[in-house]
């Protein structure tokens, strides 16, 4: 069946660069995403990435998708307390390129000490 | 437009008692979703929305669930006779879904459900 796989923790300095890792189990899914989630927060979609690309960078965030191996990273440079939230790994389940049928894991909780 | 809108945030409510969530979808979204979120998990898929027609269900929703989305704007979510098992957070979502163009989904802050 369809599965999402994630580290639960991940502890860093501030100033360091935090790396989060995914597994994925559908190969046939059109988009991959990441979500961040504050405290008694919503779902805040921080970037995604098309299943035909191998990277995609967006300022302090940068998208691996490694499609023969179903892992997907998510790496934060110069990583802040505030950057500090659950960070959830999702795959949409491709109904008909549908990007709000996800499937998620259990989230990464990104700790950083300052 | 202020985002994907849901009511109440907060929700307790006895066992066997019903209760009935509303979400808000940000306008134009022809698409509307219903996650679940308990403790220590990510969302789970419940349904969505095409318009007023609800397209897909999850096994996750039992026949205690039921979702509406009347005239394809707002959409409720009516949890029948509760369970201790139904408490968590619900997550609405919306989304554009064109030939020419679809949009990422937004979600809302979600509604939190205790049931004691």
């Amino acid at each position: 069946g369809e599965d999402v796989e994630q580290s639960l923790f991940l502890s860093v300095r501030e100033g360091d660069s935090s790396v989060i890792n995914c597994t994925y189990t559908d190969s046939s899914s059109t988009y991959l995403y990441w979500y961040k989630q504050e405290p008694g927060a919503g779902l805040q979609l921080l970037t995604y990435i098309f299943s035909n690309m191998d990277m995609k960078q967006d300022q302090r965030l940068t998208v691996l998708l490694n499609k023969k191996d179903k892992h997907l990273s998510l790496r934060i440079a110069d990583t802040q307390t505030g950057d500090s939230a659950i960070y959830f790994c999702a795959e949409s389940m491709n109904y008909g390129g549908s990007q709000g049928n996800l499937i998620f894991g259990k989230g990464t909780k990104l700790s950083v000490k300052p | 437009d202020t985002g994907v809108s849901q009511d109440p945030r907060h929700k307790i409510t006895k066992r066997g008692q019903n209760v009935t969530f509303r979400c808000d979808p940000i306008s134009e979204h022809n698409r509307l979703y219903w996650y679940r979120q308990t403790l220590g998990q990510g969302p789970e898929f419940l349904t969505y929305f095409q318009n007023e027609a609800q397209l897909e269900k999850s096994r996750l929703l039992s026949d205690r669930f039921s979702a509406e989305r009347p005239k394809g704007s707002f959409s409720t979510l009516e949890i029948q006779r509760t369970e201790q098992g139904d408490s968590a957070m619900y997550l609405c979502a919306s989304s554009f879904q064109g030939f020419q163009m679809n949009t990422e989904a937004f979600f809302g802050q979600g509604t939190r459900l205790t049931v004691v």
